[in-house]
């Protein structure tokens, strides 16, 4: 497996509290990218990175931000979290780009009560 | 707007049978088009991308412009190939598109 460790790996909150999930990687790879799965929606793209302060939107951007000041890390905050983000978050890796392959984390089962 | 269609959230198929799972897109630009795979308790890995024409675990996709296809074929089922299979767009780079994914479970 690519060096991608995502951390928590669970975690439960409640609504309206900020969360942060953090994406690190030992690969030097330029893209990093932050994606949801849910039932029925498969993965969808919330955030991407190109590169150290680099970033932009996916399709289901809002109420997510991204940082990424190092090269190896990676974080998503939801600023007030809801119940509609109740999901699980799978970071990835790629040293060019999607076209080439995405390395994947293990992901995060989020729960927002 | 790109979007990959999986129409088969579930397909069932009997082990040693030929199995189809099937992947149409849309995007007015050249594809480029990949399917992943995501085994029970394992991380989401690629299985094979269409521009390397590759077969894999006995599974090939051919890109079929004509149709906006990319459908993921193996003539002969085996029980390890029960997972979930996600079609993939890259478009526009460097975003990757997923379709909703197809869980295949095959039947002994």
């Amino acid at each position: 497996d690519a060096g991608i460790t995502q951390s928590p790996r669970h975690k439960v909150t409640e609504t309206g509290t900020p969360v942060t999930l953090r994406c690190h990687q030992t690969e030097n790879h330029r893209y990093m990218y932050w994606y949801r799965q849910d039932p029925g929606h498969g993965l969808r793209l919330i955030h991407y990175s190109y590169g150290v302060k680099d970033t932009d939107k996916g399709e289901v951007s809002d109420g997510y931000s991204v940082s990424r000041s190092k090269t190896e890390d990676f974080l998503l905050t939801l600023e007030s979290a809801t119940s509609s983000q109740t999901s699980v978050y799978f970071c990835a890796i790629s040293p060019t780009g999607t076209n080439e392959k995405l390395f994947f984390g293990s992901g995060t089962q989020l729960s927002v009560l | 707007a790109q979007r990959v269609t999986q129409p088969e959230k579930l397909l069932s198929v009997f082990k040693g049978a030929p199995v189809e799972l099937k992947c149409n897109y849309s995007y007015s630009g050249s594809p480029e088009l990949f399917w992943y795979v995501q085994y029970s308790r394992q991380r989401l890995q690629l299985l094979l991308r269409h521009i390397s024409r590759e077969s894999i675990k006995g599974f090939t996709a051919d890109l079929n412009k004509g149709e906006t296809s990319f459908h993921l074929k193996k003539p002969f089922a085996q029980e390890e190939d029960s997972a979930m299979y996600y079609c993939a767009l890259s478009a526009p780079e460097p975003k990757l598109t997923f379709g909703t994914g197809t869980r295949l479970t095959i039947i002994p």
